[in-house]
This record gives C-alpha cells, structure tokens and sequence, in this order.
C-alpha cells in the first residue's frame, strides 16, 4: 500500500538557518504530494502541493520539489523564523477516480530559536 | 475567515464506554473526514463522507464506529464501545472539492483518553 516515511523529529534551528525536512514515498499509483503545516492551537492547513514529476511546490517561502526518480518530496526553506515553529506533515493521494484518503506520515516538530 | 471547529477538545472515558465527538465543518464544503493520530504514530485515515453517505473508509473503521451529518450543519464520530487502543487525537477535515485537490481544512483535534 501507500507510504510515506518523514525524517524524524523534533528539529532545532537558530532563526535564519536553511531548513530540509526530508520525506519519502512509495506508491502504486501516481500520487499527487502534499506538506501541511500545524501550528500550536491549530488544524492541519495545506502548505504547499505538487500534482506531477518535477513540479515545485512554494508557499511562504517554503518549497518542494516532486522527485520521482528519487520518491521524495522534501520541504525546504532558506531562511527560517521563529513564526514557522509548528509541526509539519507530508502526505500523497493516490489519483485514482474517487479516492478520498490522504496518506501521511507522522509528522515533523519544528522549533525555531532566535 | 472560516474553520473547522471540534468539540470537545478533550475527553476523557472508561473503556467500554460510548463516545461521540463533534465537528462543525465550513459551511459550503461538501466532502467530510476523519482521521486520527495516535501518540508518535502516523496520522491516519478513518472515513470519508459526501452526498450523505460514506465514500471511502480504512479497515481501522470497523463497526464500533460510525459517522453521522445529523442536521446539515455538524458531523459527527461515534465510537460505540471504547477500547484503550482508541486513544489518540481525532482530527475532523472538510473540502470544496474533495482530497484529491488536496486542499482539505483541519479542526484543532479532539483528544480523547480511554482509561
């Protein structure tokens, strides 16, 4: 079935610092790529997305790139504020008519220092 | 700006016992989740619901639990008879056009503790 395997947490940077999370998939289909982001005190809410190979997905300074060779989706950022401190969540749906459920993995806590 | 709110944030029960958690999702989405996420596990899928009705669910939910859009407005998740491997954070997602957009909007979660 459908995984998706994140690099284990939690991470902490000094505030400026450039930030990979690493995250990794296997698939049987062809899955569209997600990363949610969770703030203290709130949902999950969609960060950034990649529907197809080579895509790059980028939302608030964040980016991923969708690597099929490689099966990765890893999150990026340059530089880092103390206001990305959350949890961030990378998943995939299998784009297959009607397929509703969102796979992720278990998360990556993210602390920022200044 | 519109959300996904849950209730209660947290509960607390004995096993065996019935619980029903509560979701208000945004109003004009048309597709509705659950998931969960027990402690340090990944989060996972448990139902999805659209047209009054379930499109989609994993083999985590069995009959013990079940979902209901009772009054157009709230969705909710009942767990006939707790066991203390239902402990975990319930999280309750909506979307305009379902998940495959991925754009699905998360409440804060529900905790629930089963003693």
């Amino acid at each position: 079935g459908d995984s998706v395997t994140q690099m284990e947490g939690p991470v902490t940077l000094s505030e400026e610092a450039f930030l990979t999370i690493n995250c990794t998939y296997t698939a049987t289909g062809y899955p569209s790529l997600f990363w949610y982001v969770q703030y203290p005190g709130e949902g999950l809410q969609l960060l950034l997305k990649a529907t197809k190979a080579d895509d790059k997905g980028s939302n608030k300074g964040f980016e991923a790139t969708y690597r099929k060779e490689t099966t990765s989706f890893h999150l990026e950022k340059g530089s880092v504020q103390v206001s990305d401190s959350a949890v961030y969540f990378c998943a995939l749906i299998d784009t297959n008519f009607g397929n509703e459920k969102l796979t992720f993995g278990t998360g990556t806590r993210l602390t920022i220092i200044p | 700006e519109p959300e996904v709110t849950q209730t209660p944030s947290h509960q607390v029960t004995q096993m065996g016992q019935e619980v029903i958690l509560r979701c208000v999702p945004i109003s004009n989405h048309l597709y509705f989740y659950w998931y969960r996420q027990i402690l340090g596990q990944k989060v996972e899928f448990l139902v999805s619901f659209y047209n009054n009705e379930i499109s989609e669910k994993s083999e985590i939910f069995d009959d013990q639990f079940s979902v209901e859009r009772p009054d157009g407005s709230n969705f909710t998740l009942k767990i006939r008879s707790t066991k203390l491997e239902d402990s975990a954070m319930y999280f309750c997602a909506s979307s305009v056009l379902g998940a495959n957009t991925g754009e699905l909007f998360f409440g804060e979660g529900s905790r629930l503790t089963v003693l």
